[in-house]
Formats: structure tokens, sequence, C-alpha cells
């Protein structure tokens, strides 16, 4: 099983700074690597997938980057609408499908 | 509209049994493979469980298996999940969730229901 790591756990942020998060693999996922945004009593919200391809509708201040076994969230401006958990998800070896046990990015 | 709505969660106690539902709708089924996620309650996420779009593969987390069962009628436009055998563990919210690529198994989850609450308690 591959298991995903996330840091850091808990971030603070005030609006218009940027934001990067963090996800390890515990082996090469190669670009297999999605990022979800979670909002309290919410589903998750695909964001990422294939490590930097932004999902529809999802706005172009969020980017991906990385692969193998380090990637990359990025927020460009932090937007008061952006706090949440984010998870990381890795699809190249399976089953099972993991996750990472997310990033709370708190406003300041 | 794209909509994914589960349902057929509530209290059941230890060693019972419940299914689960997921009712699709806005587009075509049978041409996805469907996953169940869960999230116990104040943690992270944890995939359940998958099936293929034909319904002719299944995997399953090492925890549920065994125990729970995902099937699918794609006349139906509906995706199930029959958990036996239940434990405290498994309490948690459960979501459906669409493999983003279609006619291909085992990729990231694009669109989501809102999740039904299991609660396994005695």
């Amino acid at each position: 099983e591959i298991v995903m790591t996330q840091s850091p756990a808990t971030l603070s942020v005030s609006p218009g700074e940027r934001v990067t998060l963090s996800c390890r693999a515990s082996q090469s996922v190669s670009i297999k690597l999605a990022w979800y945004q979670q909002k309290p009593g919410q589903a998750p919200r695909l964001l990422i997938y294939g490590a930097s391809t932004r999902a529809i509708g999802i706005p172009a201040r969020f980017s991906g980057s990385g692969s193998g076994t380090e990637f990359t969230l990025t927020i460009s401006s932090l937007q008061s609408e952006d706090f949440g958990v984010y998870y990381c998800q890795q699809y190249n070896n399976w089953p099972p499908l993991t996750f990472g046990g997310g990033t709370k990015v708190e406003i300041k | 509209q794209v909509h994914l709505v589960e349902s057929g969660g509530g209290v059941v106690q230890p060693g019972r049994s419940l299914r689960l539902s997921c009712a699709v709708s806005g587009f075509t089924f049978s041409a996805y493979a469907m996953h169940w996620v869960r999230q116990a309650p104040g943690k992270g996420l944890e995939w359940v469980a998958i099936i293929s779009y034909d319904g002719n593969n299944k995997y399953y987390a090492d925890s549920v298996k065994g125990r729970f069962t995902i099937s699918r009628d794609n006349s139906k436009d509906t995706l199930y999940l029959q958990m036996n055998r239940l434990i405290a563990e498994d309490t948690a919210v459960y979501y459906c969730a669409r493999d983003y690529l279609e006619g291909r198994s085992g990729n990231a989850f694009d669109i989501w229901g809102q999740g039904t609450m299991v609660i396994v308690s005695s």
C-alpha cells in the first residue's frame, strides 16, 4: 500500500498570501496524483488531477506540480473561500487508492 | 446537472447489516466506474470500494473485504454498497463518487454525492 503524507497538518494564512501544501508518496506514483478541497459539512471537491491539470471550474490560482514522490499544491493568492482541508490522493498503484491525512488551511 | 444522491444510512447495531444506495443523474452512468469513499467523524478520507463501469470488476479496501459488497444496476442508474457484520469502526459518512475517466477504473474522483451517515452503535 502506498502511504501518502501531507505537510503541514495545519496552516494559518492571511488573504492574499501565497500558500504551498506538500504531499509525499512512500513510493513513486508517477503523475497519478489528485488534490481535493473539503469544506466543513461538504463533500470533497476535485481540484487537480494528473498532478497538474486543473479540474473543470477550478480557478487559475490553484496549481499543482511534482512527479514521482513529491508533490505541491499552490494557491497563488489565498481567498477567504479557500479555507478548508486539502487532501492528496494517489491512483497509480491500487488497490487500495490512498489519501493523505490532509492539511487544514485556516484564514488568519 | 450531474447529481449523485446517497441514501440508506442510519444507526445500526454491531453485527447487523445495512445497504446504501447512490442514485445518479445527469450523465451516462453505465460508462463510468464508481467508488465508495468514507470519512469517520473528524477524520480523513478512506477509499472503500470500486466497481467497473460494467460491474465485472470490483475491488475493496482490506478493512471491508469480505464484509462489504459493491454492486450497480445500470438500468436503474444506481450504485449500491451492501454492508454486513458492521463494526464500530465502520461509523462514517459514506460518499459515492465517480471515476473521472470514462470507461476506465481507478483514477481521481470528479463527482461526489453529499454523503450518508452510518453509525454503528449498540
